[in-house]
């Protein structure tokens, strides 16, 4: 199993929906996570962190439930520029970072 | 923007030769990371390094090595590229040494990657 788990979509959204991802991590020693954000043919780039609970930050809202060992994302009021594909990824002590493999947003006009 | 860079951008070559990608920080960051990434498996890492001439291997590091003889560049080498190292990597710098839990000097910040095309 690996150890961050996706839905790796698409998701098809309508411009001003509420969309919400899932993210699921096996390691339970995990102390910290984040939201990356990837458009297409560029790197990576960081949306969110989650450390305690959650976060939130504009339109976008992350939860992290330990007891079930996941993280969730949801983003309101979609817009076209949020298109992307967004990556979790959770990290425990001084362990290279984990990364999932994404999941595919189009919001769509 | 952290300063970080890869070299070249776009490469094409043939089989059999070797390749080096390059890595430039200006950020004077600890932690440095090559990683590739190809549709269905995502980000896999291949190699990291936690210090000048400190390096570790990750879940993909068969067909590479790498060197860190300075703190800002960390070089990747296919010693002789195939056609499966076609893809696209990216380099990534952390500033934690992995024990401040709860804190953002443990955020990777990537290059723009390089994309690798091994004919």
């Amino acid at each position: 199993r690996k150890e961050v788990e996706q839905d790796p979509g698409p998701f098809n959204v309508p411009e001003g929906a509420t969309v919400a991802f899932n993210c699921t991590y096996s390691n339970s020693a995990s102390q910290s996570f984040f939201w990356y954000r990837q458009d297409c043919r560029k790197e990576p780039k960081l949306l969110m962190s989650v450390y305690s609970s959650g976060n939130e930050d504009g339109r976008f809202t992350a939860q992290l439930n330990r007891a079930s060992q996941y993280i969730s994302l949801l983003i309101r009021d979609s817009k076209l520029s949020d298109s992307a594909t967004y990556l979790c990824v959770s990290h425990s002590g001084n362990t290279p970072l984990v990364f999932g493999k994404g999941t595919r947003l189009s919001v769509i006009a | 923007d952290a300063g970080i860079t890869q070299s070249p951008r776009h490469k094409v070559t043939e089989t059999g030769t070797p390749v080096t990608l390059r890595c430039h920080q200006t950020e004077n960051h600890r932690y440095m990371y090559w990683y590739r990434q190809d549709p269905g498996h995502g980000l896999r890492l291949i190699h990291y390094s936690y210090g000048v001439k400190d390096t570790d291997k990750g879940e993909v590091s068969d067909g590479y090595s790498v060197s860190r003889s300075k703190t800002e560049d960390f070089l990747l080498t296919l010693e002789s590229a195939t056609s499966s190292q076609t893809s696209v990597y990216f380099c990534a710098i952390r500033a934690g040494t992995g024990v401040e839990v709860l804190s953002g000097a443990n955020v990777l910040t990537f290059g723009a990657g390089s994309r690798l095309t091994v004919l």
